[in-house]
């Protein structure tokens, strides 16, 4: 069965410093992995995915994420958090055979402080 | 990027009616739509998977004759909330993925529904 966990439901960072949100998965075959933003009664915006190649992703205002398979990790990084980047972040794996579907973390609430 | 819209944005209905939401992809075609739900402060929860010109799929615990799914079109599946109740109220979150390419859903912005 596939699914991933977000350990943290809470991270606090300064502006300007960087960010790390954490996200580990477990996964039958190859995993497929995301990584969402939500804003306060909004829908999921798609910030970046590993599919294949280069472990070091790079998404959607400036996060990147890397991807370890002999840790089975995919945590979301930022050089540099900005204000506007508080927000519910969740991490996701794509089932390979369920037409698809997403299987959720329970989120994590990023907090960037002036 | 491809988008997606959700209709309406907020609703407020009487115990015992019927709800419909819509949930559009707007310049793509998407074989299959997901609806989730979403409680305050938690993840979302999958409630079925729509597929084009077939039945939906309902994930265990999810009664279908409440939550009823229709995916008539590419680009369009309603999901509608029946006789609604107070315990029904929640947030509902639509995606499509893009056919073709199996690898990326993309989410409406959701649906605020109350019951009163």
């Amino acid at each position: 069965a596939q699914s991933v966990a977000q350990p943290e439901d809470q991270v606090n960072v300064a502006e300007g410093n960087p960010l790390t949100v954490k996200c580990t998965y477990s996964v039958s075959g190859n995993p497929y992995l995301f990584w969402y933003v939500q804003y306060p009664n909004r829908g999921l915006q798609f910030l970046l995915k590993y599919i294949t190649g280069d472990n070091l992703v790079k998404g959607s205002y400036g996060f990147e994420a890397e991807f370890n398979k002999s840790q089975t990790s995919f945590h979301l990084k930022k050089p540099s958090a900005l204000v506007s980047d508080s927000a519910l972040y969740f991490c996701a794996v794509r089932d390979i055979k369920a037409l698809g579907r997403l299987y959720f973390g329970r989120g994590t609430q990023l907090t960037v402080w002036p | 990027g491809a988008v997606v819209s959700q209709h309406p944005s907020r609703v407020i209905c009487k115990s015992g009616t019927s709800v419909k939401i819509e949930c559009r992809s707007l310049d793509f075609q998407a074989t299959t739509m997901f609806w989730y739900r979403q409680f305050p402060k938690q993840s979302l929860m999958l409630m079925a998977t729509s597929n084009e010109g077939s039945k939906a799929t309902y994930e265990q615990g999810v009664e279908k004759d409440k939550f009823l799914i229709n995916h008539a079109s590419l680009t369009l599946s309603t999901l509608t909330v029946t006789s609604a109740h107070p315990e029904d109220s929640s947030f509902y979150i639509c995606s499509a993925r893009v056919s073709g390419h199996t690898d990326t859903q993309y989410f409406g912005p959701g649906t605020r529904l109350t019951v009163l």
